[in-house]
């Protein structure tokens, strides 16, 4: 079965920081993507990046990037510049064929 | 403007009647699905559609039903709903399905908040 596992429920930074949150995954697929969701206060799902498992080079989208580690099966999301905007649930997911895969979300909070 | 509509947006009922959530997409997406949110477990697939009447389960299908007679609809059908089903539901949709080297990103809808009593 395919999982999606990130290990931190809850995080901080300090506005204009920078702030990691972390994902493993496990699946024995070897095409399939990964994604960073934003859920805001609103509930909306909001795509905030993606990464192919077939492209070596980390997607970047602004202040967000990714560090894709394809053998040791993670994709940890990195915001930089960190904004009072930014605070939300973020969710890591995989998708293989056609399925996808949550994992159970990291709440970020930003300190003025 | 392109978008996922999902009605209605909150829905309070009883054990064991019948009740419809629908879902509709103007982007001519071929791939639809459904999933539920509940605290500390993320979003999980309960059915998907590749076009239509094509449906396959996903992670969770117990206790849920999905037609796909028309491109553009996605309906959520819940028989006998129970406690355990209060959750919040998204639809979802994309160009296509499948894996491959192609992307097609997933547009979420608004969000159905289900309380079964």
């Amino acid at each position: 079965a395919q999982t999606v596992t990130q290990s931190q429920p809850e995080m901080s930074v300090q506005e204009a920081e920078t702030v990691t949150l972390s994902c493993t995954y496990d699946t024995s697929e070897s095409d399939y993507y990964l994604f960073w969701y934003k859920q805001p206060p609103s509930r909306q799902m909001i795509l905030v990046i993606r990464q192919e498992a077939y492209k070596q080079q980390n997607a970047t989208e602004n202040r967000f990037s990714v560090n894709f580690q394809k053998a040791a099966k993670s994709f940890s999301l990195k915001i930089s510049d960190s904004q009072l905007g930014d605070a939300a649930m973020y969710f890591c997911a995989y998708r293989t064929g056609n399925q996808f895969y949550f994992g159970t979300g990291t709440s970020l909070t930003v300190i003025p | 403007e392109a978008q996922v509509t999902q009605n209605p947006r909150y829905l309070i009922t009883v054990t064991g009647k019948k009740l419809t959530v629908t879902c509709s997409q103007n982007m001519n997406h071929e791939y639809m699905s459904w999933y539920r949110q509940d605290p500390g477990l993320g979003l999980r697939q309960i059915y998907y559609s590749m076009n239509v009447e094509v449906t396959d389960k996903g992670d969770v299908p117990e206790g849920y039903k999905v037609s796909r007679k028309e491109k553009r609809n996605f309906p959520l059908i819940l028989e006998s709903p129970s406690p355990n089903q209060t959750s919040l539901y998204f639809c979802a949709s994309s160009l296509f399905g499948g894996g491959g080297l192609t992307y097609n990103e997933q547009f979420f809808g608004p969000g159905t908040r289900l309380t079964v009593l």
